[in-house]
């Protein structure tokens, strides 16, 4: 049974850095094919893609935050990290971290069940 | 990286069919097969409905579909029920940035 769960702070502050974690089971970030991305939505609006991290640590990124993300994983502890650079009030969102199964799969078939983070002095 | 664009909303009486449209261009929609839909109620995390255009995960009854003509892919709900009522988001693969998601579509069961 594949499961995914975020966790980091509820609240930052601007200009901060976020880092959030994904901790998954039921499956590993070495075997191929794999990947785990990161999806966030603020409140009342749409889905919007940021990162992904396949198994052999391949990564892409939004191109239009392209210079404040990063992710990593640490196969070892089953975790997927994302870290963003100078959080903004317009940061504010829940942020989702979600399961892609094979090489070619380029749709999410397993999410976690989000984490809102709000950007707030 | 334009975000794919959808109707905001879709309406339709429990039992009717409704189709929701999602327009990318060719090098979204157009150029891949690799259109998914997820389904998303208040306070929950989506939910995959259909990928690779037309393709259904196990447990999706089979009163959704989906398909695509051009750069617009389509979701079809029939025999629309009660639960059917949520927020619907296309998603396409993009190339070198991957993925691109559409604005959603608030679907209402009258």
């Amino acid at each position: 049974q594949i499961t995914l769960k975020e966790s980091g702070p509820t609240l930052v502050k601007p200009t901060q850095t976020l880092t959030l974690t994904c901790t998954v089971s039921g499956f590993s970030l070495s075997t191929y094919g794999v990947g785990v991305g990161w999806i966030r939505q603020p409140p009342g609006k749409a889905l919007e893609w940021l990162a992904h991290i396949h198994w052999n640590n391949d990564k892409r990124y939004r191109p239009s935050l392209k210079n404040r993300l990063t992710i990593t994983k640490d196969t070892s502890k089953n975790q997927v990290v994302l870290t963003m650079t100078n959080m903004d009030p317009v940061d504010t969102a829940t942020y989702y971290c979600a399961h892609t199964g094979a090489r070619y799969d380029f749709h999410f078939d397993y999410w976690g069940q989000g984490t809102l983070v709000t950007v707030s002095s | 990286q334009s975000a794919l664009t959808q109707p905001p909303s879709a309406s339709g009486s429990p039992g009717q069919s409704v189709t929701i449209s999602c327009t990318g261009t060719s090098s979204d929609i157009g150029d891949y097969n690799y259109v998914s839909w997820y389904r998303q109620h208040p306070g929950k995390a989506p939910k995959l409905m259909i990928y690779e255009v037309n393709k259904r995960p196990s447990g999706v009854p089979d009163r959704f579909s989906g398909s695509k003509s051009g750069n617009t892919a389509s979701l079809t709900v029939s025999g629309l029920q009660a639960e059917d009522e949520a927020d619907y988001y296309c998603s396409s693969y993009a190339g070198s940035s991957p993925w691109v998601f559409g604005g959603g579509t608030k679907l209402t069961v009258l």
